[in-house]
């Protein structure tokens, strides 16, 4: 299993672009979400998802949108970038979330840094 | 809102020694707590998850306690290596999200 992969490991963006972060899972995960991370902010939840076709918000969404169309697949689209949006994203993947046992177990990707100029 | 809280924020320890990380949460309606360890640069990898029901989880020089009432969970680390160095983030579930505490940074001195 190659676990959970995300494409890019690096990007530049110019404010106003709009690019999308992918993320994948081989390991028939029904739950998937991305996270972001900054310095002195921890991670925050950006959008999850509990299985194909079904999307959700998290605590930070604003600027992001995110569609489930596999169960294999867990893209994140940026609109229009802003220097806000500067961060390290992570996408996670798990059997499920609450009540699962050890199938809730979080697997994480390897990141991709984003940088908006 | 689940709010977590990891102490200390940073921490520096010679070899050999056994150390706690602490972590608290708010809210005790948890399904699981999950501990994960984060090199500089790289991603986060699990280390252990307890769920509500249990008290704690070991693996190998890793111990996790979790006491659900109170809103607290332990990391006990025996005998550490330099390469145990790296940040560590406590995690607890609720019914769709994970919350995240900021983790504390471990350094060990060789």
């Amino acid at each position: 299993n190659a676990g959970v992969t995300q494409t890019p490991k690096f990007q530049v963006l110019k404010t106003g672009q709009s690019m999308t972060l992918q993320c994948a899972q081989d390991m028939n995960h029904e739950y998937m979400s991305w996270y972001r991370q900054d310095p002195g902010m921890g991670l925050r939840l950006i959008h999850y998802s509990v299985g194909a076709g079904i999307t959700d918000q998290g605590e930070v969404p604003n600027g992001y949108n995110v569609s489930r169309s596999t169960t294999e697949d867990f893209p994140l689209r940026l609109l229009s970038a802003a220097p806000s949006q500067t961060s390290v994203y992570f996408c996670a993947s798990s059997y499920g979330l609450a009540g699962a046992g050890r199938k809730d177990t979080q697997y994480f990707g390897p990141g991709t840094r984003l940088t908006v100029l | 809102k689940q709010e977590v809280t990891q102490i200390p924020a940073a921490l520096s320890v010679p070899e050999g020694e056994n150390l706690v990380l602490n972590c608290s949460f708010t809210d005790s309606a948890i399904y699981n707590l999950q501990w994960f360890r984060q090199d500089p640069g790289k991603g986060l990898t699990s280390l252990l998850l307890i769920q509500s029901s249990q008290r704690e989880q070991t693996s190998g020089r890793l111990n996790a306690s979790l006491d659900k009432s109170s809103g607290r969970s332990t990391l006990y680390i025996a005998a550490s290596q330099p390469g145990d160095s790296a940040t560590y983030l406590c995690a607890v579930h609720g019914y769709s999200t994970l919350t995240f505490g900021k983790g504390t940074m471990l350094l060990v001195s060789p």
